[in-house]
Protein backbone atom coordinates (compact mmCIF):
# COMPACT_ATOMS: atom_id res chain seq x y z
CA UNK A 1 0.00 0.00 0.00
CA UNK A 2 3.03 2.58 -0.75
CA UNK A 3 0.62 4.88 -2.87
CA UNK A 4 2.73 7.94 -3.29
CA UNK A 5 6.39 8.20 -1.75
CA UNK A 6 7.85 11.28 -1.49
CA UNK A 7 12.21 11.38 -1.04
CA UNK A 8 13.85 12.88 0.83
CA UNK A 9 11.16 13.39 3.77
CA UNK A 10 13.80 16.50 5.03
CA UNK A 11 16.27 18.53 3.40
CA UNK A 12 18.53 21.52 4.40
CA UNK A 13 20.18 23.44 1.71
CA UNK A 14 22.80 26.45 1.84
CA UNK A 15 21.45 28.49 -1.25
CA UNK A 16 22.99 28.47 -4.55
CA UNK A 17 22.64 24.90 -3.76
CA UNK A 18 21.06 22.29 -5.99
CA UNK A 19 18.61 19.56 -5.28
CA UNK A 20 16.24 17.25 -6.93
CA UNK A 21 12.72 15.75 -4.98
CA UNK A 22 11.58 12.39 -5.88
CA UNK A 23 8.37 11.49 -6.06
CA UNK A 24 6.90 7.97 -7.28
CA UNK A 25 3.81 6.52 -7.65
CA UNK A 26 2.47 2.81 -7.90
CA UNK A 27 -1.21 3.39 -8.52
CA UNK A 28 -0.77 3.95 -12.49
CA UNK A 29 -1.77 7.62 -12.33
CA UNK A 30 -1.79 9.74 -15.11
CA UNK A 31 -1.53 13.37 -13.68
CA UNK A 32 0.91 13.98 -11.27
CA UNK A 33 1.27 17.79 -9.17
CA UNK A 34 3.65 19.02 -7.10
CA UNK A 35 2.46 21.85 -4.96
CA UNK A 36 4.54 23.78 -2.12
CA UNK A 37 2.60 24.60 0.91
CA UNK A 38 3.34 28.03 3.07
CA UNK A 39 1.98 29.11 6.10
CA UNK A 40 -1.49 31.02 5.67
CA UNK A 41 -1.19 30.04 1.57
CA UNK A 42 -2.91 26.96 1.11
CA UNK A 43 -0.95 24.55 -1.62
CA UNK A 44 0.39 26.49 -4.61
CA UNK A 45 0.38 24.40 -7.80
CA UNK A 46 4.22 24.60 -8.75
CA UNK A 47 4.22 22.40 -12.16
CA UNK A 48 1.99 19.42 -13.56
CA UNK A 49 2.25 17.13 -15.64
CA UNK A 50 -0.62 14.55 -17.45
CA UNK A 51 1.18 11.66 -18.27
CA UNK A 52 4.59 10.17 -19.30
CA UNK A 53 6.56 12.52 -20.70
CA UNK A 54 4.51 15.70 -20.28
CA UNK A 55 5.19 18.83 -17.75
CA UNK A 56 3.23 22.10 -17.71
CA UNK A 57 3.33 25.53 -15.46
CA UNK A 58 1.06 25.75 -12.57
CA UNK A 59 0.68 28.98 -10.62
CA UNK A 60 4.36 29.29 -9.26
CA UNK A 61 6.76 27.70 -11.58
CA UNK A 62 10.02 30.18 -11.31
CA UNK A 63 13.11 28.82 -10.14
CA UNK A 64 11.81 25.14 -10.56
CA UNK A 65 12.33 22.86 -13.22
CA UNK A 66 10.44 19.13 -13.73
CA UNK A 67 10.61 15.67 -15.59
CA UNK A 68 8.25 12.71 -15.92
CA UNK A 69 10.11 10.40 -18.05
CA UNK A 70 8.74 7.23 -16.35
CA UNK A 71 4.76 6.97 -15.85
CA UNK A 72 5.56 6.22 -11.96
CA UNK A 73 8.31 9.02 -11.44
CA UNK A 74 7.99 12.87 -11.14
CA UNK A 75 10.84 14.74 -10.21
CA UNK A 76 10.98 18.55 -9.11
CA UNK A 77 14.14 20.02 -9.57
CA UNK A 78 15.76 22.85 -7.86
CA UNK A 79 18.57 24.14 -9.67
CA UNK A 80 20.11 27.39 -6.98
CA UNK A 81 18.15 27.13 -4.38
CA UNK A 82 17.37 30.75 -2.46
CA UNK A 83 15.75 30.73 0.85
CA UNK A 84 12.06 31.86 -0.31
CA UNK A 85 11.65 28.36 -1.28
CA UNK A 86 12.46 27.31 2.00
CA UNK A 87 8.60 25.12 2.38
CA UNK A 88 6.90 22.11 2.66
CA UNK A 89 6.79 20.62 -0.65
CA UNK A 90 3.96 17.62 -1.87
CA UNK A 91 3.56 15.55 -4.49
CA UNK A 92 -0.05 14.11 -5.50
CA UNK A 93 -1.44 12.10 -8.13
CA UNK A 94 -4.64 11.38 -9.85
CA UNK A 95 -5.82 8.81 -12.21
CA UNK A 96 -7.54 11.10 -14.90
CA UNK A 97 -8.94 14.80 -14.74
CA UNK A 98 -10.99 16.44 -11.78
CA UNK A 99 -10.91 13.35 -9.45
CA UNK A 100 -9.47 13.15 -6.37
CA UNK A 101 -5.53 13.67 -6.02
CA UNK A 102 -3.74 11.29 -3.58
CA UNK A 103 -0.59 12.86 -1.97
CA UNK A 104 2.38 12.00 -0.38
CA UNK A 105 3.38 12.70 2.93
CA UNK A 106 5.84 15.79 1.81
CA UNK A 107 9.05 16.99 1.79
CA UNK A 108 10.16 19.85 4.37
CA UNK A 109 12.80 21.80 2.65
CA UNK A 110 15.15 24.92 4.93
CA UNK A 111 17.53 26.67 2.58
CA UNK A 112 19.40 28.67 4.50
CA UNK B 1 -7.00 33.11 -14.09
CA UNK B 2 -8.65 30.59 -12.65
CA UNK B 3 -9.08 30.81 -8.70
CA UNK B 4 -10.83 29.53 -5.67
CA UNK B 5 -11.30 31.16 -2.76
CA UNK B 6 -12.10 30.18 0.82
CA UNK B 7 -13.95 32.01 3.92
CA UNK B 8 -13.32 32.27 6.72
CA UNK B 9 -9.22 31.93 6.90
CA UNK B 10 -10.04 30.98 10.71
CA UNK B 11 -12.42 29.89 13.01
CA UNK B 12 -12.82 29.16 16.67
CA UNK B 13 -15.56 27.55 17.87
CA UNK B 14 -16.87 25.77 21.18
CA UNK B 15 -17.26 21.88 21.20
CA UNK B 16 -20.67 21.12 20.05
CA UNK B 17 -21.51 23.62 17.73
CA UNK B 18 -21.92 23.51 13.94
CA UNK B 19 -20.05 25.41 11.62
CA UNK B 20 -19.90 26.36 7.61
CA UNK B 21 -16.86 27.03 5.45
CA UNK B 22 -17.10 28.24 2.18
CA UNK B 23 -15.33 28.00 -0.57
CA UNK B 24 -16.12 30.05 -4.18
CA UNK B 25 -14.35 29.68 -7.54
CA UNK B 26 -13.76 31.53 -10.96
CA UNK B 27 -12.49 29.42 -13.69
CA UNK B 28 -12.99 28.12 -17.33
CA UNK B 29 -13.61 24.06 -18.20
CA UNK B 30 -14.46 23.43 -14.33
CA UNK B 31 -14.69 19.24 -13.89
CA UNK B 32 -15.24 19.27 -9.76
CA UNK B 33 -14.67 20.69 -6.59
CA UNK B 34 -12.62 18.75 -4.12
CA UNK B 35 -12.59 19.22 -0.23
CA UNK B 36 -9.73 17.96 1.78
CA UNK B 37 -8.67 17.99 5.70
CA UNK B 38 -4.98 18.69 6.88
CA UNK B 39 -4.07 17.61 9.98
CA UNK B 40 -0.24 17.62 10.62
CA UNK B 41 0.66 16.25 7.50
CA UNK B 42 -0.94 15.18 3.70
CA UNK B 43 -4.20 16.46 3.00
CA UNK B 44 -6.93 13.80 3.16
CA UNK B 45 -9.56 13.52 0.84
CA UNK B 46 -12.69 14.47 2.08
CA UNK B 47 -15.58 15.13 -0.64
CA UNK B 48 -15.91 15.73 -4.67
CA UNK B 49 -18.83 17.49 -6.03
CA UNK B 50 -19.70 17.48 -9.70
CA UNK B 51 -23.52 18.14 -9.84
CA UNK B 52 -25.10 21.34 -8.50
CA UNK B 53 -27.85 20.60 -5.65
CA UNK B 54 -26.57 17.64 -4.52
CA UNK B 55 -25.56 17.00 -1.12
CA UNK B 56 -22.54 14.31 -0.22
CA UNK B 57 -22.08 13.25 3.58
CA UNK B 58 -20.33 11.26 5.57
CA UNK B 59 -20.97 11.46 9.17
CA UNK B 60 -21.79 14.51 10.30
CA UNK B 61 -19.96 16.38 8.06
CA UNK B 62 -21.55 17.40 4.81
CA UNK B 63 -21.22 19.64 1.35
CA UNK B 64 -23.14 20.77 -1.58
CA UNK B 65 -22.29 22.32 -4.83
CA UNK B 66 -24.12 25.25 -6.91
CA UNK B 67 -22.92 25.65 -10.36
CA UNK B 68 -25.04 28.66 -10.86
CA UNK B 69 -23.40 30.48 -7.91
CA UNK B 70 -19.85 29.08 -8.39
CA UNK B 71 -19.12 27.70 -4.39
CA UNK B 72 -19.70 25.04 -2.54
CA UNK B 73 -20.11 25.07 1.73
CA UNK B 74 -18.79 21.63 4.00
CA UNK B 75 -21.28 21.72 7.17
CA UNK B 76 -19.61 20.16 9.87
CA UNK B 77 -22.51 19.34 12.94
CA UNK B 78 -21.97 18.61 16.40
CA UNK B 79 -18.11 19.52 16.29
CA UNK B 80 -15.75 18.09 17.86
CA UNK B 81 -12.16 18.41 19.02
CA UNK B 82 -10.70 16.05 16.69
CA UNK B 83 -12.08 18.18 14.19
CA UNK B 84 -9.59 20.76 14.65
CA UNK B 85 -7.82 21.22 11.48
CA UNK B 86 -7.05 23.32 8.24
CA UNK B 87 -9.95 22.51 5.58
CA UNK B 88 -8.80 22.66 2.21
CA UNK B 89 -11.11 23.48 -0.97
CA UNK B 90 -9.97 23.04 -4.01
CA UNK B 91 -11.11 22.75 -7.84
CA UNK B 92 -10.07 20.02 -10.72
CA UNK B 93 -10.15 23.10 -13.58
CA UNK B 94 -9.01 22.08 -17.03
CA UNK B 95 -5.81 19.37 -16.29
CA UNK B 96 -5.05 21.11 -12.92
CA UNK B 97 -5.92 20.79 -9.79
CA UNK B 98 -6.13 24.44 -7.84
CA UNK B 99 -6.31 24.87 -3.87
CA UNK B 100 -7.57 27.98 -2.05
CA UNK B 101 -5.82 29.24 1.06
CA UNK B 102 -7.69 26.86 3.81
CA UNK B 103 -9.90 27.86 6.80
CA UNK B 104 -8.10 26.71 10.02
CA UNK B 105 -10.99 25.51 12.23
CA UNK B 106 -10.30 25.00 15.94
CA UNK B 107 -12.88 23.76 18.35
CA UNK B 108 -12.53 24.59 21.92
CA UNK B 109 -13.53 21.82 24.71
Amino acid sequence: NAGVTQTPKFRVLKTGQSMTLLCAQDMNHEYMYWYRQDPGMGLRLIHYSVGEGTTAKGEVPDGYNVSRLKKQNFLLGLESAAPSQTSVYFCASSPFLGVEAFFGQGTRLTVV
Amino acid sequence: EDKVVQSPLSLVVHEGDTVTLNCSYEVTNFRSLLWYKQEKKAPTFLFMLTSSGIEKKSGRLSSILDKKELFSILNITATQTGDSAVYLCAGGFDDKIIFGKGTRLHILP
